[in-house]
């Protein structure tokens, strides 16, 4: 079964307002990172929290993890038509797995 | 620097039929996996490899085999396909130990009937 599970499924919001993805896991973690896939493409690497941080940012996404309840969030501000993408977590795991979640499917509507 | 490759971009195989993708990627990576994707499933690894000559299994296993003969190359076999191999399928790489970006290649839309 995966390790992430995304919510919710499916997010749609007006261009400029901000967006919040959340992914829960089950197990013990080194890190936690997000991924973004635009439709028909490969996945592109957006950012990653390891197990002792709590917070990171990166331009206009802001990430959160919260250990003790085996969950994350992923938050894009000001969000743009650009940011219309299927969004994943991925925990990584012993012997270096990266497994990851279903994903939230993004529209951005102008 | 192309990153990772994957050839072909579309395949239509007929069940019982065997095929290899194929992956390479040119950043040196010792750390190398495919996926596949299904509509509303996500990406499940199907193997890995932390280097050349060493592979292990992922999640979904079964029917698919890989060697890993050099760092640059890491071919996915598909023995006898089947219609629930239908799927995209990933290959990604990365540089070994933990906390490292993974890069994808484009993906390869296998189609069997």
């Amino acid at each position: 079964s995966q390790q992430g599970e995304e919510d919710p499924q499916a997010l749609s919001i007006q261009e400029g307002e901000n967006a919040t993805m959340n992914c829960s896991y089950k197990t013990s973690i080194n890190n936690l990172q997000w991924y973004r896939q635009n439709s028909g493409r490969g996945l592109v690497h957006l950012i990653l929290i390891r197990s002792n941080e709590r917070e990171k940012h990166s331009g206009r996404l802001r990430v959160t993890l919260d250990t003790s309840k085996k969950s994350s969030s992923l938050l894009i501000t000001a969000s743009r038509a650009a940011d219309t993408a299927s969004y994943f977590c991925a925990t990584e795991q012993g012997a270096q797995k990266l497994v990851f979640g279903q994903g939230t499917r993004l529209t951005i509507n102008p | 620097n192309a990153g990772v490759t994957q050839t072909p971009k579309f395949q239509v195989l007929k069940t019982g039929q065997s095929m290899t993708l194929q992956c390479a990627q040119d950043m040196n990576h010792e750390y190398m996996s495919w996926y596949r994707q299904d509509p509303g499933m996500g990406l499940r690894l199907i193997h890995y490899s932390v280097g050349a000559g060493i592979t292990d299994q992922g999640e979904v296993p079964n029917g698919y085999n890989v060697s890993r003969s050099t760092t640059e190359d890491f071919p996915l076999r598909l023995l006898s396909a089947a219609p629930s191999q239908t799927s995209v399928y990933f290959c990604a790489s990365r540089e070994r130990g933990g906390g490292n970006e993974q890069f994808f290649g484009p993906g390869t839309r296998l189609t069997v009937l």
